[in-house]
C-alpha cells in the first residue's frame, strides 16, 4: 500500500523566518510527487515534481525531490500570515489506482 | 475558466437518509476524482471516473456509495443510508488527462445526526 508520511504535523513560526516541510513515501511505481496549499476550502495546486534534484520554485516557494531517498521538501522564505494553511503532499502511482495517496498534511501556522 | 464547481458546500442528513453530492468539473477536463477528508485525517482517495464510466473505485467503501459521471451533467456520489461516521468533507477534483495535477472543488462538508 502506498504511504505518504509528512513532518513535522504543526509549526508554528514568527512572520518572516523560513521554514522546510518534509514529505517521505513509499509508493509501488512511482509517478509524480504533488504540493498543495489548504486554508479552509480546496486544497490549491503549488507543484508537480517528477524527477531528482530539479527544484521547482514560484516565488518565495520552492520543492525538491530525492527519488533515492524518498522524500522531497517544500521551502518557505521570508514567511507571511497569508502562508498559514495545511501543507499538503501526495504521490501519484503510476501502475495502479489513478488516486493520489496523500499525507496527514502539515498545518503551519506564521504569527505576525 | 471557473474552477472545479461542488454543491452543496454543506449538508446536513439524518441517520438513515440519503446524500447526493454534486460535481462539475474544471471546463475541458473529463477526469473527476472523489475523495473524502475526515477530522485529523488526510485525503483519502474513493473514485476516479471519466464521462460514463467508472476507471477504479477501489477507495470507495463495498456498501452504501455509488458514484456516476453521466454524459451530461455534474458528477454525483450518493451515499444511501447514511451514518454518522459519513460525517466528513467531500473533495472532487478533475485533470485534463488521466494523470498528474488535479484540481480540487471547494469540497462538501456531509454531518450526519
Amino acid at each position: 500500500e502506498d504511504k505518504v508520511v509528512q513532518s513535522p504535523l504543526s509549526l508554528v513560526v514568527h512572520e518572516g523566518d523560513t521554514v522546510t516541510l518534509n514529505c517521505s513515501y513509499e509508493v509501488t511505481n512511482f509517478r509524480s510527487l504533488l504540493w498543495y496549499k489548504q486554508e479552509k476550502k480546496a486544497p490549491t495546486f503549488l507543484f508537480m515534481l517528477t524527477s531528482s534534484g530539479i527544484e521547482k520554485k514560484s516565488g518565495r516557494l520552492s520543492s525538491i525531490l530525492d527519488k533515492k531517498e524518498l522524500f522531497s521538501i517544500l521551502n518557505i522564505t521570508a514567511t507571511q500570515t497569508g502562508d498559514s494553511a495545511i501543507y499538503l503532499c501526495a504521490v501519484e502511482n503510476g501502475g495502479g489506482a489513478d488516486g493520489l495517496t496523500f499525507g496527514k498534511g502539515t498545518h503551519l501556522i506564521i504569527q505576525p | 475558466n471557473a474552477g472545479v464547481m461542488q454543491n452543496p458546500r454543506h449538508l446536513v442528513r439524518r441517520r438513515g437518509q440519503e446524500a447526493r453530492l454534486r460535481c462539475s468539473p474544471m471546463k475541458g477536463h473529463s477526469h473527476v476524482y472523489w475523495y473524502r477528508q475526515l477530522p485529523e485525517e488526510g485525503l483519502k482517495f474513493m473514485v476516479y471516473l471519466q464521462k460514463e464510466n467508472i476507471i477504479d473505485e477501489s477507495g470507495m467503501p463495498k456498501e452504501r456509495f455509488s458514484a456516476e459521471f453521466p454524459k451530461e451533467g455534474p458528477s454525483i456520489l450518493r451515499i444511501q443510508q447514511v451514518v454518522r461516521g459519513d460525517s466528513a468533507a467531500y473533495f472532487c477534483a478533475s485533470s485534463p488527462q488521466g494523470q498528474g495535477e488535479q484540481y480540487f472543488g471547494p469540497g462538501t462538508r456531509l454531518t450526519v445526526t
